[in-house]
């Protein structure tokens, strides 16, 4: 079951904030977060695991609420660098493979 | 550190003719993934394997695709014949951890196939 995201796009100004959110159908084991530039690979940013432990770059900050199933990651102070599509990707606890979701373009303007 | 080299990057098939993709993982990683990704959705999982055997190839449309890791470490994708909807980017991924869960994966740039 693939997670939904929203919204489904976000512009934004350098320096504004923005919050993208990942729901799933499923009890969930850990919340993947990659951003992908237009012609790439999708990079890594996070990993959540149930419980709280978070693995993934210092500057991005996320939340993984494993109740409601959902993710939410928050970027602060918004650079150029930071425009592309971000993907969740959420594993549960009966397959072990990560499902990405539908995905939320960002674009950062100066 | 080298990261997963993967060829041919781009490719121009018409339908019904096959084609292979390969894929070489970073070195010591032992989960290696094929994703698909359609022009503006998400990278869907297509096949995984933990060394050289299948962990799940359930989204994989095995009447036209198949896939193989040798050794455990190189893999190639196949698609024959292809079709029209065959038209997107393979992604193949690797990971060091056994369970998908908790690990990063480090993708590919990636294969674009156009189906004519």
């Amino acid at each position: 079951q693939q997670p939904v995201q929203s919204p489904q796009a976000v512009i934004l100004r350098e320096g504004e904030d923005a919050v993208i959110n990942c729901s799933s159908s499923k009890a969930l084991y850990s919340v993947h977060w990659y951003r992908q530039k237009h012609g790439e690979a999708p990079v890594f940013l996070m990993i959540l695991l149930k419980g709280g432990e978070q693995k993934g770059h210092e500057k991005i900050s996320a939340s993984f609420n494993e109740k409601k199933q959902q993710s939410s990651l928050y970027l602060t102070a918004s650079q150029l660098s930071y425009s592309g599509t971000y993907f969740c990707g959420t594993d549960d606890y009966n397959t072990d493979k990560l499902i990405f979701g539908t995905g939320t373009r960002l674009q950062v303007f100066p | 550190e080298a990261g997963v080299a993967q060829s041919p990057r781009y490719k121009i098939i018409e339908k019904r003719q096959s084609v292979a993709f390969w894929c070489n993982p970073i070195s010591g990683h032992a989960t290696l993934y094929w994703y698909q990704q359609i022009l503006g959705q998400g990278p869907k999982l297509l096949i995984q394997f933990q060394n050289n055997g299948v962990v799940d190839d359930s989204q994989l449309p095995k009447d036209r695709f198949s896939a193989e890791r040798l050794k455990g470490v190189d893999s190639t994708l196949k698609i024959q014949p292809a079709k029209l909807e065959d038209s997107a980017v393979y992604l193949c991924a690797s990971s060091p951890e056994r369970y998908t869960g908790t690990g990063e994966l480090f993708f590919g740039e990636g294969s674009r196939l156009t189906v004519l």
